[in-house]
């Protein structure tokens, strides 16, 4: 079955300790995506990867990291997470990035919580 | 910057028909659109290209009016099914950024 896969669902953390939130699809895309999601604001863009080794800055990319060393796999890494990073953090696949007519396929989603 | 959405909100009754609009500043090539129950993740709908090609979905259908830089997604017959929170999304042209626009909430009542 094609799919994204997130893990934890569902977190809750301290201030300052590193964590990260894995994502994994199984459909050989090459663009993938973080994104997080807060009351009235919706949906925003933290980091997009075009393909491996190659990443860069959504539209929130402060106090994020990420890694995309294998094509299946593009981790969220919190260095030192702070409570305004509490949210709710969707993963998202599209076969690839550009002006193609692609659908982008959603995780189930991991609802972090910093205390 | 995001794309704005409107009406912010809309309740129905079963059977009414519902129009989303998406407005954007900048120049768009593509708009998709996104249905998002509470608590899950945003499931795609359609595609609207440049050029006026369009992939639908059952009865929703959506228009792209690109000198306007402006989407609109219809849903006609509504059902207690399409309750949700509507989304556009888009790759505005020179970036490969992906932006959602501001959210519709949409109920239908029985």
């Amino acid at each position: 079955e094609a799919q994204v896969t997130q893990n934890p669902r569902y977190l809750i953390t301290v201030t300052g300790k590193k964590l990260t939130v894995t994502c994994s699809q199984n459909m050989n895309h090459e663009y993938m995506s973080w994104y997080r999601q807060d009351p009235g604001l919706g949906l925003r863009q933290i980091y997009y990867s075009m393909n491996v080794e190659v990443t860069d800055k959504g539209d929130v990319p402060e106090g994020y990291k990420v890694s995309r060393k294998e094509k299946r796999n593009f981790p969220l890494i919190l260095e030192s997470p702070s409570p305004n990073q509490t949210s709710l953090y969707f993963c998202a696949s599209r076969p690839h990035g550009g002006r193609y007519t692609d659908t982008q396929y959603f995780g189930p989603g991991t609802r972090l919580t910093v205390l | 910057q995001q794309p704005v959405q409107s009406p912010q909100a809309v309740i129905l009754r079963e059977g009414e028909d519902a129009v989303i609009n998406c407005s954007s500043s900048k120049a768009l090539y593509s708009v998709h659109w996104y249905r998002q129950k509470h608590g899950e993740a945003p499931v795609f709908l359609m595609i609207l290209l440049k050029g006026g090609e369009q992939k639908g979905h059952e009865k929703i259908s959506a228009s792209f009016n690109e000198k306007k830089q402006q989407s609109s997604l219809y849903l006609t017959a509504s059902q207690l099914s399409y309750s949700g929170t509507y989304f556009c999304g888009t790759e505005p042209s020179g970036t490969y950024k992906y932006i959602f626009g501001t959210g519709t909430r949409l109920k239908v009542l029985a």
